[in-house]
């Protein structure tokens, strides 16, 4: 089973450069995640989004961009890449039930120049 | 929204039970209570969660306080496989789809 699948896995940027990130999962979740990790933090949440064709902000959306066109894909978008946005992000998927478990792809290591 | 506070950081020595806690005084009687845990380099991974009864399975027992504002995640053997960064969250509630993880306890096992 694949789970939750990120690419890229490693990328690194210029300044102003723009990029997207795919996540898909393949367990028919409706609720999809995306977060952001610094070096020694926890996570935050960027954008979440509960089924296809909705997005929501999470604690730290202003940069980002999403779209969840297909159900079992969620698209984090850089329009205009700066170093503060150097990160590991993560996604993660669940079902709507409260006690839906949350699986987590493997990361994405973001590096901005 | 409803908030956790755990300890930045605990050590356990090896084969030791280990009990981490989390507070979550503004519960609501909705949310659930999830634990996870970051091994280094990975993403995080469910352990165990639970709503008002504690809760056992193969990686660990969940102990809810009655007013449900503390709860404690009980490993009873660490192992040098257990070092990691635990997250305590709540799950807010039917209709609140937010998942917000805090900076968690980052747990050091001793040999």
């Amino acid at each position: 089973n694949a789970g939750v699948t990120q690419t890229p896995k490693f990328r690194v940027l210029k300044t102003g450069q723009s990029m997207t990130l795919l996540c898909a999962q393949d367990m028919n979740h409706e609720y999809m995640y995306w977060y952001r990790q610094d070096p020694g933090m926890g996570l935050r949440l960027i954008h979440y989004s509960v089924g296809e064709g909705t997005t929501a902000k999470g604690e730290v959306p202003d940069g980002y961009n999403v779209s969840r066109l297909k159900k079992q894909n969620f698209l984090l978008g850089l329009e205009s890449a700066a170093p503060s946005q150097t990160s590991v992000y993560f996604c993660a998927s669940r079902t709507s039930v409260d006690t839906g478990e949350l699986f987590f792809g493997e990361g994405s290591r973001l590096t901005v120049l | 929204d409803a908030k956790t506070t755990q300890p930045n950081s605990m050590e356990s020595n090896e084969e030791e039970p280990v009990h981490l806690p989390c507070n979550h005084s503004t519960i609501s009687g909705t949310d659930y209570i999830h634990w996870y845990r970051q091994l280094p380099s990975q993403g995080p991974e469910y352990v165990i969660h639970g709503l008002t009864s504690n809760v056992n399975n193969r990686m660990a027992s969940l102990a809810i306080a009655e007013d449900r504002k503390s709860s404690t995640l009980i490993l009873h053997r660490a192992t040098l496989r257990d070092a990691a960064v635990y997250y305590c969250i709540l799950s807010l509630g039917f209709g609140n789809e937010k998942l917000t993880f805090g900076t968690g306890t980052r747990l050091t096992i001793i040999p």
